[in-house]
């Protein structure tokens, strides 16, 4: 099974808006990454979280970390039409060299 | 600068067929990665290879192989192609082990009939 799950599935709002995605994980990990697929392309890197980090900004992104809870949260404030896609967040996990992905959340932004 | 590079980009195979999926990246980078991605069911892990010499089974690894020819190439094949492996590939490099991002190519459409 996989070791991240996404919610919501999907989200919609309107440009301008905040976009808030979350992430939930089982297993130990030693940071979490965030991301984004535009129409089926390759995934592109946002932001990346270490596991003793709690919160963590990349210009209009805002990534949380709760180890206790094994959640993260993706917070992307004003919104625009441009950043419709889909989100994933990944899990570095401990044990194995290896990113495992969640089922992410699809991001549509109406203008 | 090329990044990671797969090919093809798309494939048609009947069932029962073989084929290998080529994945090249030309920044130095040790670790690569296979992954497939499925409708509502996101990126699960194939195979990696941490470095060159070596490789691991991720989440779904049965009905394919794999191949780290060198430190630059990472080949996935299909033995014997079923309709349950039609999917998009993704092949992903990453330089280290830890805190390290991936990059990825821009995958490959495939449709076993």
């Amino acid at each position: 099974s996989q070791q991240g799950e996404e919610d919501p599935q999907a989200l919609s709002i309107q440009e301008g808006e905040n976009a808030t995605m979350n992430c939930s994980y089982k297993t130990s990990i030693n940071n979490l990454q965030w991301y984004r697929q535009n129409s089926g392309r390759g995934l592109v890197h946002l932001i990346l979280i270490r596991s003793n980090e709690r919160e963590k900004h990349s210009g209009r992104l805002r990534v949380t970390l709760d180890t206790s809870k094994k959640s993260s949260s993706l917070l992307i404030t004003a919104s625009r039409a441009a950043d419709t896609a889909s989100y994933f967040c990944a899990t570095d996990q401990v044990e194995g060299n290896k990113l495992v992905f969640g089922a992410g959340t699809i991001l549509r932004v109406k203008s | 600068n090329a990044g990671v590079t797969q090919t093809p980009k798309f494939q048609v195979l009947k069932t029962g067929q073989s084929m290998t999926l080529q994945c090249a990246q030309d920044m130095n980078h040790n670790s690569m990665y296979w992954y497939r991605q499925d409708p509502g069911m996101g990126l699960r892990l194939i195979y990696y290879s941490a470095s060159e010499g070596t490789t691991d089974k991720g989440e779904v690894p049965n009905g394919y192989n794999v191949s780290r020819l060198n430190k630059r190439e990472f080949s996935l094949r299909l033995e014997s192609a079923a309709p349950s492996q039609t999917s998009v590939y993704f092949c992903a490099s990453r330089r280290g082990q830890l805190y390290e991002k991936l990059f990825f190519g821009s995958g490959t459409q495939l449709s076993v009939l």
